[in-house]
């Protein structure tokens, strides 16, 4: 069976950083997908991590340690709109993105 | 347009009512996928289409019927629901190939209430 675990929330204030950790057990592994959704919006994609180490895109950043089976997402000088959640996704089919296992999602609320 | 559109957004249906979910992508993707999201749970996989046939169907009720008529298309008909079928229904799409398509592109999502 496939299982993620993520914090259900984290609160911190504009300009600072967080960390979303996910850890999972699954039965095959591909890579590791962090998505963003706000309320009554449509998940996107934020990021994707098929090696072990840290992936940069701007303000965002996600790392993953294969033989951890951990990964976290990085979000740095934090915004208002930020406020959302946030869902890591693990990949163990090497096709099919949609064949992914969602976490629960982590709701991060950003405070002035 | 661009990207995945769906409608209708807001969707009221009594259980014995017949209704469809429509789901457009713009981008070209060879795959198709349909999710239901329910208040406090994980985006659940129900179906997946690759190049227009359905290659997944996880254990959902015969109440959903998914059909593709082509690549850029997908329904959901749905047929006696019941309340807990309640949610928001959410429909994807990714390109796939040989290493890639880790991206999945989501629609707004259809909010389904069923009285």
């Amino acid at each position: 069976g496939q299982s993620l675990e993520q914090p259900s929330e984290v609160t911190a204030v504009e300009g600072a950083i967080v960390q979303i950790n996910c850890t999972y057990q699954t039965s095959g592994f591909y890579g590791l997908s962090w998505y963003q959704q706000h309320d009554g919006g449509a998940p996107t994609f934020l990021s994707y991590n098929g090696l072990d180490g840290l992936e940069e895109t701007g303000r965002f950043s996600s790392f993953l340690s294969r033989s951890d089976s951990y990964g976290y997402l990085l979000l740095q000088e934090l915004q208002m709109k930020d406020s959302a959640s946030y869902f890591c996704a693990v990949r163990d089919h090497r096709t099919n993105a949609g064949k992914s296992t969602f976490g629960d999602g982590t709701t991060l609320t950003v405070k002035p | 347009e661009t990207g995945v559109t769906q409608t209708p957004r807001h969707l009221v249906m009594g259980m014995t009512n017949k209704k469809s979910l429509k789901c457009e992508q713009h981008l070209g993707h060879n795959a198709m996928y349909w999710y239901k999201q329910s208040a406090k749970k994980p985006l659940e996989l129900m179906f997946v289409y690759s190049l227009e046939e359905r290659v997944e169907n996880n254990s959902v009720p015969s109440r959903f019927s998914p059909e593709c008529p082509n690549s850029s298309h997908l329904f959901l008909h749905l047929h006696t629901l019941q309340p807990e079928d309640s949610a928001l229904y959410l429909c994807a799409s990714s390109q796939e190939a040989a290493g890639r398509g880790e991206k999945l592109f989501f629609g707004s999502g259809t909010q389904l209430s069923v009285l």
